[in-house]
């Protein structure tokens, strides 16, 4: 059973717009959420996160939104950029355990 | 050390043969995770430290596999009588203390013929 589902295996923007990334999940237990991204060859790398308590947190040119009643996160990229081209994947997690469930990835392109 | 560091980076093995990962997480860094990440698949926890302890290895997918992590620092995750349903990339993370961002290594891929 997936608990965390990312439902686009890939997506294709061009420089300069904005790269949006869907997360949905099913455990209503989850209260923080991660998004990692994922260059080949490197381990996944920390983006940002949000915790349940709130629905937007936002570091420069990323943002995430959070629908707790949707059980659905999602990633902004504005403005995209053609660095920013690699996988991402949505990571969700309680307070109480330390593990974090991961989504299959989003492979991100961006073209110029 | 300035990042995760885990090794061998790649290691080829014979069904059977018992194999030894190693992580060396972020030097002020408490907790320690285990993760398998398969081919196109987002990476799935194994088991994790505090310090020496390990609360939950709730992950591990039979008792063929064993991590330890004697003196709260540096882990070894052991894999015995491996078999080719092992073949995957083995991931290990730190993070400060408990739950949070947590911090990638370069992971170790097995294959196992």
């Amino acid at each position: 059973d997936q608990q965390v589902k990312q439902n686009s295996p890939s997506l294709s923007v061009q420089e300069g717009r904005i790269s949006i990334l869907n997360c949905d999940y099913t455990n209503s237990m989850f209260d923080y959420f991660l998004w990692y991204k994922k260059y080949p060859a490197e381990g996944p790398t920390f983006l940002i996160s949000i915790s349940s308590i709130k629905d937007k947190n936002e570091d420069g040119r990323f943002t995430v939104f959070l629908n707790k009643s949707a059980k659905h996160l999602s990633l902004h990229i504005v403005p995209s950029q053609p660095g920013d081209s690699a996988v991402y994947f949505c990571a969700a997690g309680t307070g109480t355990a330390s593990k974090l469930t991961f989504g299959t990835g989003t492979r991100l392109q961006v073209t110029l | 050390g300035a990042g995760v560091s885990q090794s061998p980076r790649y290691k080829v093995t014979k069904r059977g043969q018992d194999v030894t990962l190693r992580c060396d997480p972020i030097s002020s860094h408490a907790t320690l995770y285990w993760y398998q990440q398969a081919l196109g698949q987002g990476p799935e926890f194994l088991t994790y430290f505090n310090y020496e302890a390990q609360p939950d290895k709730s992950g591990l997918p039979s008792d063929r596999f064993s991590a330890e992590r004697p003196e709260g620092s540096i882990s070894t995750l052991t894999i015995q009588r491996t078999e080719q349903r092992d073949s995957a990339m083995y991931r290990c993370a730190s993070s400060r203390s408990g739950p949070g961002a947590q911090y990638f290594g370069p992971g170790t891929r097995l294959l196992v013929l």
